[in-house]
């Protein structure tokens, strides 16, 4: 009962190094969703993704790119890590219509010196 | 495109006292709601969702919420807080995005503290 899966927990880079975020989710879901979250700013919306095979921009998309690789797996990359992208980064995921809730992942911890 | 305010980033109750958060939309049709709780360094949890239907909508852990159109608010209560609720809230509507798909919109979140 795995639900969503991020890895790494915790990471500590350098400025310009490059990162990627693993997803993966078990219940099947279309739709995947990648955020970040800082202190006083709520979660926002960095990619999304409705469906295997397509991919778009959220709000805070620059800095980033992502793949959703098959149904389970949706990645986040930083090619040139900034200080600026220091943050905590969630995954989510979702099933069926907008009146259905999203499931999120325990996080990402992200320090980039 | 929507938006959420939550009024009040922190806020402290006794413990057994009622708890209130509040949340305000921007929508003029109405949306769909959902509030979650993040405990920490954990992800989010729903605690309750609004769709259709009642306006009075009740989730995990004695938490309630009440759907008030005229006001465009969806304020989360609970009775009495325990020492277990301590943790950061936040409030969400369903929006849709430039290229067409759903998404949800999320407030700044409201800490919650329970003092003995």
């Amino acid at each position: 009962n795995a639900g969503v899966t991020q890895t790494p927990k915790f990471q500590v880079l350098k400025t310009g190094q490059s990162m990627t975020l693993q997803c993966a989710q078990d219940m099947n879901h279309n739709s995947m969703y990648w955020y970040r979250q800082d202190p006083g700013m709520g979660l926002r919306l960095i990619y999304y993704s409705a469906s295997e095979g397509t991919t778009d921009k959220g709000e805070v998309p620059n800095g980033y790119n992502v793949s959703r690789l098959n149904k389970r797996e949706f990645s986040l990359r930083l090619e040139s890590a900034a200080p600026s992208q220091t943050s905590v980064y969630f995954c989510a995921s979702r099933t069926g219509g907008s009146d259905q809730p999203q499931h999120f992942g325990d996080g990402t911890r992200l320090s980039i010196l | 495109a929507q938006s959420v305010t939550q009024l009040g980033s922190h806020v402290s109750v006794s413990e057994g006292a009622l708890v209130l958060l509040r949340c305000n939309y921007s929508s003029s049709v109405p949306p769909y709601l959902f509030w979650y709780v993040q405990y920490p360094n954990q992800g989010l949890q729903l605690l309750l969702k609004y769709t259709t239907g009642a306006t009075l909508v009740k989730g995990i852990n004695g938490f309630e919420a009440e759907f008030k159109k005229s006001e465009t608010s969806f304020h989360l209560t609970k009775p009495s807080a325990h020492m277990s609720d301590a943790a950061e809230y936040f409030c969400a509507v369903s929006d849709i995005t430039q290229g067409g798909s759903e998404k949800l919109v999320f407030g700044k979140g409201t800490k919650l503290t329970v003092n003995p």
